[in-house]
């Protein structure tokens, strides 16, 4: 079955613990992407990698970095989260070229950050 | 700066009470508008992409239509199981084409 799958679902952390989201997609995609969700603000997204090795920012990348070594996974990784970043958190990856940049989103991830 | 807004916030309608739903947006160079329903405590999940002015896509009782200002989504005869929030989402910049600006989305009840 083709998808997007995150680890873990649910986190409660402090703030300061360096914590990391893992993110895995079976399509063989090429673009994966990192949006954090948050109410009255809809999906903003954090960061993006179009291919390995090759990542670029979005629109609210502050206090995250990402990393993409192998071809199906992105992990977003907070260094030291803080309160700000308690947020509903969502991966999703999909194809260049017209037609086929539909993105497939994971199940997402809930982080409180105390 | 990309700006994409949808209205209503939130809609309820009867059962089989037709309506549309607004996405307007102000963005410097728009590559393609996606549409996608939530489900609570789930991703969202890809409905229509349109990329030019006059286009129209359709899928069972939604139907997405775009000009160069806004997309509506009409839903006809609207189910409850209908009942989710719809995002829109533009497709901007000419780098890699992979940075989107999605709205706040629509609430939709539809009520049995």
């Amino acid at each position: 079955e083709a998808q997007v799958t995150q680890n873990p679902r649910y986190l409660i952390t402090v703030t300061g613990k360096k914590l990391t989201v893992t993110c895995s997609q079976n399509m063989n995609h090429e673009y994966m992407s990192w949006y954090r969700q948050d109410p009255g603000l809809g999906l903003r997204q954090i960061y993006y990698s179009m291919n390995v090795e090759v990542t670029d920012k979005g629109d609210v990348p502050e206090g995250y970095k990402v990393s993409r070594k192998e071809k199906r996974n992105f992990p977003l990784i907070l260094e030291s989260p803080s309160p700000n970043q308690t947020s509903l958190y969502f991966c999703a990856s999909s194809s260049p070229g017209q037609g086929r940049e539909t993105q497939y989103f994971g199940p997402g991830t809930r982080l409180l950050v105390l | 700066e990309d700006q994409v807004t949808q209205s209503p916030e939130a809609l309820r309608l009867q059962e089989g009470e037709s309506s549309s739903l607004n996405c307007s947006y102000t963005v410097s160079g728009l590559r393609g508008l996606f549409w996608y329903r939530q489900d609570p405590g789930k991703g969202p999940e890809f409905l229509f992409t349109l990329y030019s002015a006059g286009e129209e896509k359709e899928k069972e009782r939604l139907k997405a239509t775009l000009t160069k200002k806004e997309s509506f989504l009409h839903i006809t005869a609207p189910k409850p199981e209908d009942s989710a929030t719809y995002l829109c989402a533009v497709q901007v910049r000419d780098n890699y084409g992979q940075n989107f600006v999605f709205g706040p989305g629509t609430r939709l009840s539809v009520l049995p």
